[in-house]
């Protein structure tokens, strides 16, 4: 059974950091790209950033280009997002999500129940 | 950026009827080299993640009733549940995993 556990949510003040971690188990971890999707209060889903299962082809909403990194260490089936230079606008439940093949064109099949992240003074 | 959008926002169908949502792209989510469309179909009831129904617009995902079914092609789509059941009440929307960023339709409630 594929299992994806986020972690590392929590409140934190504009322009802190955060770094959210996502082990997954059931699967062989490398060969799948990953993604990190948010959904706001009240608003619709937004993809964060996807990465490929070589850890290649990394990609970032404009939104939060030089804020957000995501990596992975495939020894340790988990996925990373590290999120540096907070907005309120940032706050937001942050899924994380594994897609079908190894590379992010491909559909997301599973989702993890989500971390929350707020942002606030 | 591709945009999506959906219609209705909602609609209200009673048990056992057809249900029909439409989702269409700003731009083609067809790739020809390979003919397919990287159009996906989600689920998502209170609480809960996304579960994929749909796939490539039209592959449904293992598991998923056979009353669920996705049709369409370049920039419009549809999901239809032929016959709907008390479980299927939820919120439905699309994706497409063409281009970066990829993107999610706004969202369809389903209610009896």
């Amino acid at each position: 059974e594929v299992q994806l556990v986020e972690s590392g949510g929590g409140l934190v003040q504009p322009g802190g950091s955060l770094r959210l971690s996502c082990a997954a188990s059931g699967i062989t971890f490398s060969r799948y790209a990953m993604s990190w999707v948010r959904q706001a209060p009240g608003k619709g889903l937004e993809w964060v950033s996807p990465i490929g299962g070589n850890g290649d082809n990394t990609y970032y909403a404009d939104s939060m280009k030089g804020r957000f990194t995501i990596s992975r260490d495939n020894s340790k089936n988990t996925l990373y997002l590290q999120m540096d230079s907070l907005r309120v606008e940032d706050t937001a439940v942050y899924y994380c999500a594994k897609h079908s093949g190894i590379n992010c064109y491909t559909p997301i099949d599973y989702w993890g129940q989500g971390t929350l992240v707020t942002v606030s003074s | 950026d591709i945009v999506m959008t959906q219609s209705p926002d909602s609609l209200a169908v009673s048990l056992g009827e057809r249900a029909t949502i439409n989702c269409k792209s700003r731009q083609s989510v067809l790739d020809s080299s390979n003919n397919k469309n990287y159009l996906a179909w989600y689920q998502r009831k209170p609480g809960q993640p996304p579960k994929l129904l749909i796939h490539w617009a039209s592959t449904r995902e293992s598991g998923v009733p056979d009353r669920f079914s996705g049709s369409g092609s370049g920039t419009d789509f549809t999901l239809t549940i032929s016959s709907l059941q008390a479980e299927d009440v939820a919120v439905y929307f699309c994706q497409q995993y063409y281009s970066t960023p990829f993107t999610f339709g706004p969202g369809t409630t389903v209610d009896i």
